[in-house]
């Protein structure tokens, strides 16, 4: 398995400003995933963090929106940029470990004002 | 792309009871069926899986079975415990994809 953090655990924002969350991950690993889970939801995937190159977004996710940076194979960040209340979620990385397996950081909760 | 359905929503057992979570997904090529945990205030942690060359996994209280021919999978929670009270999801992946598809979710609440 991976151990996997996230940073801030929550937050509550202003609707019109940004918001950068970090996800790091105790070992080296090639895929690294974005979810949204609003509230009393399943599972969206935002984008897929791509180690040296731009992230791949899902149908319905734009870069503009959610920046994704991925430095190296153990860290990686997703902005949510000009916020609303509509952006209240849970945010979660994941990671793929060995064998297909997927482990998920612990979130991110955000309220927007 | 992959289509996964999960019922029931909600589920209440008595503890000491079985609890049963039934997925079925759209997607023949789908190979890797994975089951997540999620507590309050958690983020999801996986359960148990199985793949598409295994019917039946066990580990402890816990079951996964698979029939392919009918694309559906089940979860099977036996002797349920207080603890065990969580939502809990069901997720696909395409043998030629690495994107989890998951189900809605089901709440399971174990009565004292």
């Amino acid at each position: 398995s991976a151990v996997i953090s996230q940073k801030p655990s929550r937050d509550i924002c202003q609707r019109g400003t940004s918001l950068t969350i970090q996800c790091q991950v105790d070992s080296q690993v090639t895929m690294m995933f974005w979810y949204r889970q609003q509230p009393g939801q399943s599972l969206t995937l935002i984008a897929t963090a791509n180690q040296g190159s731009e992230a791949t977004y899902e149908s319905g996710f734009v870069i503009d929106k959610f920046p994704i940076s991925r430095p190296n194979l153990t860290f990686s960040t997703l902005t949510v940029s000009n916020m609303s209340p509509e952006d209240s979620s849970i945010y979660l990385c994941s990671v793929e470990a060995s064998q297909i397996e997927q482990f998920f950081g612990p979130g991110t909760r955000l309220t927007v004002l | 792309g992959e289509n996964v359905e999960q019922h029931p929503s909600t589920l209440s057992v008595q503890e000491g009871d079985s609890a049963v979570i039934k997925c079925t997904y759209s997607d023949s090529a789908s190979n890797y069926f994975p089951w997540y945990k999620q507590e309050l205030g958690k983020g999801p942690q996986l359960i148990i899986d199985i793949r598409s060359n295994v019917g039946e996994k066990k580990d402890q209280r816990i079951a996964v079975t698979l029939n392919k021919t009918a694309k559906h999978f089940s979860l099977h929670i036996t002797e349920t415990q207080p603890e065990d009270s969580a939502v809990y999801f069901c997720a696909a992946i395409p043998s030629n994809d690495y994107k989890l598809s998951f189900g809605a979710g089901t709440t399971v609440t174990v009565r004292a």
